[in-house]
């Protein structure tokens, strides 16, 4: 079985400033995907970045990257340049392989102040 | 290229009536999703679709839960009869195959049962 961990429920960060969310995951497969989704109040859920575990290289898109520590399995989204239209849930998601399901942690709320 | 159509986005029931949920995924992709979020949770998977197939059902409380995906297509997702805790946002996805990590996923129906 696998399990991702959100622990952080909140968090605030300054518009224009750096704010990191954590997340920690579980599984027994070796190659996988992580995903941090963000779910503004529309609701649509919209996939921010992704990682392949049999990369090395950190994954990054624009104003966003991620610390991907495979040993510790540990993989956190940062977000650079802060900006209003950031304001929202982010899940952490980990799909084990073909024919799996797609994990999701309980996410975590993040607002922009201006 | 349009994405996952869901209808309708609010539904507002009394416990112990029928709902039904549409969902049009983006074309040529042969999986379909439905999932449930609850308030302040990330989405957890109920179905999944290989084309007309449901090939992993096993979240799905089949007492009062129902889906179909005629002709690999359009799905539908049924609830009857509706209990209070039934309330919660019922989102579809889809992506090309069940091999494919991307998941695209609608808007979402938010659904009250009172």
């Amino acid at each position: 079985a696998q399990t991702v961990t959100q622990s952080q429920p909140e968090m605030s960060v300054q518009e224009a400033e750096t704010v990191t969310l954590s997340c920690t995951y579980d599984t027994s497969e070796s190659n996988y995907y992580l995903f941090w989704y963000k779910q503004p109040p529309s609701r649509q859920m919209i996939l921010v970045i992704r990682q392949e575990a049999y990369k090395q290289q950190n994954a990054t898109e624009n104003r966003f990257s991620v610390n991907f520590q495979k040993a510790a399995k540990s993989f956190s989204l940062k977000i650079s340049d802060s900006q209003l239209g950031d304001t929202a849930m982010y899940f952490c998601a980990l799909f084990p392989g073909a024919n799996s399901k797609l994990t999701f942690g309980k996410g975590i709320t993040l607002s922009v102040r201006p | 290229e349009a994405g996952v159509v869901q209808s309708p986005r609010y539904k507002i029931i009394e416990k112990k009536q029928p709902v039904a949920f549409w969902c049009n995924p983006i074309s040529g992709h042969n999986t379909l999703y439905w999932y449930r979020q609850n308030l302040g949770q990330g989405p957890e998977l109920l179905i999944r679709y290989e084309n007309e197939e449901a090939v992993d059902d096993s979240q799905l409380p089949k007492d009062r839960f129902s889906a179909e995906r005629l002709k690999g297509v359009d799905s539908t997702l049924k609830i009857q009869p509706a209990e209070l805790g039934d309330s919660a946002v019922y989102l579809c996805a889809s992506s090309l195959s069940s091999g494919t990590h991307e998941q695209y996923f609608g808007p979402g129906t938010r659904l009250t049962v009172t």
